[in-house]
């Protein structure tokens, strides 16, 4: 049974600072990773969808890492900005059924 | 170009009712998800329909249903409601069923059961 595990499930950094969050999984044979966004009370915005046999995807400031064989994920923000607060969420899809396993987020805080 | 779009936003029950949570998907996505969201649980997954047939289902019980219609909008039925439903459910949408496609949210409905 495929795993999702983010680390720390919590962040705090000022404004303009270079982050990480980082996204494990048991089961490396997944078919894709896609991180998204979540607001307080809100649905999910998808930030960017990594294929298995892609090594990263960038999108803006955001720049998401695949590693299959170690199964690891992380996404980069450079220069955060307090618009930036919210939970990250990763999640794997690894089966043909289609089914996204959620990690439990990182809350992240960007103080002013 | 409009987004999952899910209604109602709010729905208050009591235990043992009904409750039906409805969700239409991008406009040309033929792939509707279903997932939930419960306090302390994080996010699972329930359905997966493609072209109105059911694809997968989550680890809940049977009075956990839907259906997809014609038009690829879905519905999501939970019968005899029972406390720990209180959840927000999530409906996601995708282009077609394959795996190489992207899942996209909608904003939720929330149902609270007292």
């Amino acid at each position: 049974k495929q795993e999702v595990t983010q680390i720390p499930a919590a962040l705090s950094v000022p404004e303009g600072e270079n982050l990480v969050l980082n996204c494990s999984f048991t089961d490396s044979a997944i078919y894709n990773l896609q991180w998204f966004r979540q607001d307080p009370g809100k649905g999910l915005t998808s930030l960017l969808l990594i294929q298995s046999s892609q090594r990263e995807q960038t999108s803006g400031r955001l720049n998401a890492s695949l590693d299959k064989s170690s199964g690891r994920s992380t996404l980069y923000i450079a220069a955060s900005q307090p618009g930036d607060s919210a939970t990250y969420l990763c999640a794997v899809n690894n089966n043909a059924g289609n089914m996204l396993t959620f990690g439990g987020g990182t809350r992240l805080m960007v103080k002013p | 170009e409009a987004g999952v779009t899910q209604s109602p936003t709010h729905l208050i029950k009591t235990r043992g009712q009904q409750a039906t949570l409805r969700c239409s998907p991008i406009s040309g996505h033929t792939s509707v998800y279903w997932y939930q969201q419960a306090l302390g649980l994080g996010l699972q997954f329930l359905l997966w329909y493609d072209e109105g047939e059911e694809r997968n289902r989550g680890n809940f019980p049977p009075r956990f249903s839907g259906r997809q219609f014609p038009n690829y909008s879905s519905e999501l039925n939970v019968n005899a409601l029972e406390l720990e439903d209180s959840a927000l459910y999530l409906c996601a949408s995708s282009l077609r069923g394959g795996t190489i496609y992207e899942q996209y949210f909608g904003p939720g409905t929330r149902l609270t059961v007292t």
